[in-house]
């Protein structure tokens, strides 16, 4: 089955800086990939997405790139706000009806720390 | 819109005693989950429902059990808390299961001692 590793575990930027988080999947089947942030005592949010037939996607300060050769993909976030601090998944899915291969696998989560 | 909505909040069990988390949505999605998260753990499904009338174990299913009540509730059981099983559970819905946004609850978190 699907396996999704992200890296870093932790990660602390200044204000204004850029943060990066990585993930790799291991199924190459895969074909949806998103983003999730969660802020603490709460559920997990999504805050950007991106399909396989697509390598770069944008919503203003944040942005998703996709290598599917390599199987990674990947969150960046610029200009990084203190509002940004929270917890971000990375997730991938298969995409075919019936059975587990449509359910999102997790990576473990990235705590994202911005410091004023 | 109230969205997903889970209940309870919080709650302590005793080891051995039951209960039963609540989930409901509001969005007439398809399908929906229970996921557990635990610290360095990320959020592992534990059932799953694609549609109504069916559910399916996903990667955690052990020691829990569920039901679909109809479209829009879903509830998880656990027959005989375990300390294990302390965790944050939370439900989420999708239109469909394949390739959609997921939509989270706020979370029960679980104490079992």
């Amino acid at each position: 089955g699907e396996n999704v590793e992200q890296h870093p575990s932790t990660l602390s930027v200044q204000e204004g800086d850029s943060a990066v988080i990585k993930c790799t999947y291991s199924d190459s089947a895969s074909n949806y990939f998103p983003w999730y942030k969660q802020e603490l005592g709460k559920g997990p949010q999504l805050i950007i997405d991106i399909r396989s037939n697509v390598g770069e996607k944008k919503d203003q300060r944040i942005a998703v790139t996709l290598n599917k050769t390599a199987k990674h993909f990947s969150l960046h976030i610029t200009e990084t706000q203190p509002e940004d601090s929270a917890v971000y998944f990375c997730a991938a899915s298969a995409g075919r009806y019936g059975g587990s291969q449509g359910n999102l696998i997790f990576g473990k989560g990235t705590k994202l720390s911005v410091k004023p | 819109n109230a969205g997903v909505t889970q209940t309870p909040k919080f709650q302590v069990l005793k080891t051995g005693q039951s209960m039963t988390l609540q989930c409901a949505q509001d969005m007439n999605h398809n399908s929906m989950y229970w996921y557990r998260q635990d610290p360095g753990m990320g959020l592992r499904l534990i059932y799953y429902s694609a549609s109504e009338g069916t559910t399916d174990k996903g990667e955690v299913p052990n020691g829990y059990n569920v039901s679909r009540l109809n479209k829009r509730e879903f509830s998880l059981r656990l027959e005989s808390a375990a300390p294990s099983q302390t965790s944050v559970y939370f439900c989420a819905s999708t239109v469909v299961q394949l390739n959609t946004e997921a939509f989270f609850g706020q979370g029960t978190r679980l104490t079992v001692v």
